[in-house]
């Protein structure tokens, strides 16, 4: 049973380039999150979908950060124009529908280390 | 709306002293709280939870936390550090919305 699988692992853009982070949920897991975390920095949600929809998305940068969840394939979290302060890694994580037996508990993925240089 | 503090963000301690690491939690709801570790370069890793029920959690690597209603934390234990307890701890907190929040984390090192 895999786990939550992040890609790329490790990803280097120059400043201006676009960055895409794919994130495959575990099997039977409909919520998505991604947080990012700076060098010494605890973990930041950015945003939380599920399937088609952006539910939360109150700790993404108004301007060059997009996240979807489309029906088919994996979540992903673009970031546009790339500067040197978004080098981070950002972590997906995973959870199933939450009924009044689930727990919200989250299972995270592996994280993908990007470098603006 | 769910937030979470932890107190120091390094903690250190010698091999086979005890490990306390300090949480304080605010929810508006009846909170779940958890407690994740990661390695370097790393995920987080589920220590343990509580939900409901026993107010004392026993999760992996001989670590365990007490919710504590009245003074609002889940502090998290072990009676005896070891080398490979070296990590980052972060608690968390989520309510009924699939919204959970972390803490900033406490990087706990054991010395020899």
């Amino acid at each position: 049973n895999a786990g939550v699988m992040q890609n790329p692992r490790h990803l280097v853009r120059r400043r201006g380039q676009e960055a895409r982070l794919r994130c495959s949920p575990m099997k039977g897991h409909s919520h998505v999150y991604w947080y990012r975390q700076l060098p010494e920095e605890g973990l930041k949600f950015m945003v939380y979908l599920q399937k088609e929809n952006i539910i939360d998305e109150s700790g993404m940068p108004k301007e060059r950060f997009s996240a979807e969840f489309p029906k088919e394939g994996p979540s992903i979290l673009r970031i546009q124009q790339v500067v040197r302060g978004d080098s981070a890694a950002y972590f997906c994580a995973s959870s199933p529908l939450q009924t009044s037996g689930n727990t919200g508990e989250l299972f995270f993925g592996e994280g993908s280390r990007l470098t603006v240089l | 709306a769910q937030s979470v503090t932890q107190l120091g963000s390094h903690v250190s301690v010698s091999e086979g002293a005890l490990v306390l690491l300090r949480c304080n939690y605010s929810s508006s709801v009846p909170p779940y709280l958890f407690w994740y570790v990661q390695y370097p370069n790393q995920g987080l890793q589920l220590l343990l939870k509580y939900t409901t029920g026993a107010t004392l959690v026993k999760g992996i690597n001989g670590f365990e936390a007490e919710f504590k209603k009245s003074e609002t934390s889940f502090h998290l234990t072990k009676p005896s550090a070891h080398m490979s307890d070296a990590a980052e701890y972060f608690c968390a907190v989520s309510g009924n919305n699939n919204d959970m929040r972390f803490g900033a984390g406490t990087r706990l090192t054991v010395k020899p």
